[in-house]
């Protein structure tokens, strides 16, 4: 069955270092998502990609943080200079088409920023 | 738009059934039901559309009452492997809008 692959599965970086997560999403879906679980709370939307460009973003998701889909496969989140309160769980999460359709989740990246 | 969920945990013994609770203070297209097992993604389990009928997974299904803004989660006889936290996600709109989950349930099986 395919499925959403994202890399690293762990992170651990220092504060205020630059960290990328990639991700390789379901090859013929067209929408991307990055989300976030801080331990032992919601999945919380960051963003959303489709088409080579944001289609949406949340509160979270401010100028620390970018995405890029650089060479068709890997849809990278980057965060510039990270926080101690940006250590979670990063899912990548991909959808086929328009509508109410399934979010594949990848295994997710954890970070950790000390 | 958070949905709300109810309850925030629940302990069953196998064989024994439960009610998850998924709830909109807007109206819903859709419904998205997700359990998660510790250190892992979250794994779909079933979606329930505006004017939809009720679906089945195995011994999961699933209710949407459009009038109250709601959806139900029912897990019969359950099995220790039903353990994990539920998550319902929902949108408001047929356009791709992001899911926006709920703050979950953590449900534990017990022998």
């Amino acid at each position: 069955e395919p499925e959403v692959t994202q890399t690293p599965s762990h992170q651990v970086t220092q504060m205020g270092q630059e960290v990328i997560l990639r991700c390789v999403p379901i090859s013929n879906h067209l929408y991307f998502y990055w989300y976030r679980q801080i331990l032992g709370q919601k999945v919380e939307f960051l963003v959303s990609f489709y088409n080579n460009e944001i289609s949406e973003k949340s509160e979270i998701f401010d100028d620390q943080f970018s995405v890029e889909r650089p060479d068709g496969s890997n849809f990278t989140l980057k965060i510039r200079s990270t926080k101690l309160e940006d250590s979670a769980m990063y899912f990548c999460a991909s959808q086929k088409g328009e509508g109410a359709n399934v979010l594949t989740f990848g295994a997710g990246s954890r970070l950790t920023v000390l | 738009q958070q949905p709300v969920q109810s309850p925030q945990a629940v302990i069953l013994r196998e064989g024994e059934d439960a009610v998850i609770n998924c709830s909109s203070s807007k109206a819903l297209y859709s419904v998205h039901w997700y359990r998660q097992k510790h250190g892992e993604a979250p794994v779909f389990l079933m979606i329930l559309l505006k004017g939809g009928e009720q679906k089945g997974h195995e011994k999961i299904s699933a209710s949407f009452n459009e009038k109250k803004q709601q959806s139900s989660l029912y897990l019969t006889a359950s099995q220790l492997s039903y353990s994990g936290t539920y998550f319902c996600g929902t949108d408001h709109t047929s356009g791709n809008t992001p899911l926006v989950f709920g703050k979950g349930t953590r449900l534990s099986v017990i022998a």
